[in-house]
């Protein structure tokens, strides 16, 4: 079965920017693959950033940002605020079922 | 206004089968480009995708789980059946359902904890 990896953790200083990584096991990260972003604060539900690689909900700050880069999807966040703190989740469509990554832990400080 | 709400025992037992329901309105589960996922989250880990269903009844499971899985649709009572068969501790966790379409899990229910325990 296909693993999604992702860095555990980062920090960022408020106002800084942050790339945040989503690598698969079967290969390149590419466009087939309609990388997902999902931010998790704690103790809330899970709320989508990010689809298929670089689409933004009506939801989603324009700080955010989602891309492709060397074989891996990416989220960046420009200007982070405090309430950017969260967990991130990479999804993956790598066939025809989906696959979480395991999350980063995203500090602002 | 897209909505899901979970719904279900807080509490089963080991090798029982867990039942859990999400209710949804704001969009029709009849289209093969829409589906309600599910997903769910042990206490202080990460998310886990576990299966779909497409408006046209098509339904992908998780491998690891596909053998336990079914996800069935009532399309006139907008409602979508999870089961889970031979339930261990470990699977104790929130289980969330998602409206899925575009290739985006966007909209989330709330999310309802179950425990598996004797």
């Amino acid at each position: 079965q296909t693993v999604v990896t992702q860095e555990p953790s980062l920090t960022v200083s408020p106002g800084g920017t942050v790339t945040l990584t989503c690598a698969s096991s079967t290969g390149p990260v590419t466009s087939d693959y309609h990388p997902n972003w999902i931010q998790q604060k704690p103790g809330q539900t899970p709320r989508a950033v990010i689809y298929d690689t670089n689409r933004k909900h009506s939801w989603t700050p324009a700080r955010f940002s989602g891309s492709l880069l060397g074989g891996q999807a990416v989220l960046t966040l420009s200007g982070a605020r405090p309430e950017d703190e969260a967990e991130y989740y990479c999804l993956l469509y790598p066939t025809t079922v989906r696959v979480f990554g395991g999350g980063t832990k995203l500090t602002v400080l | 206004q897209i909505t899901l709400k979970e719904s279900g025992p807080a509490l089963v037992k080991p090798t029982q089968t867990l039942t859990l329901t999400c209710r949804f309105s704001g969009f029709s589960l009849t289209a093969s480009a829409v589906g309600v996922a599910w997903i769910r989250q042990p206490p202080g880990r990460a998310l886990e995708w576990l299966g779909i269903i497409f408006g046209d009844d098509d339904r992908r499971y998780s491998p690891s789980l596909k053998t336990r899985l079914t996800i069935t649709k009532d399309t006139s009572g907008n409602q979508v059946v999870f089961t889970m068969t031979n339930v261990d501790p470990v699977d104790t966790a929130t289980y969330y359902c998602a409206h899925v379409t575009d290739y985006s899990h966007d909209y989330w229910g709330q999310g309802t904890l179950v425990t598996v325990s004797s």
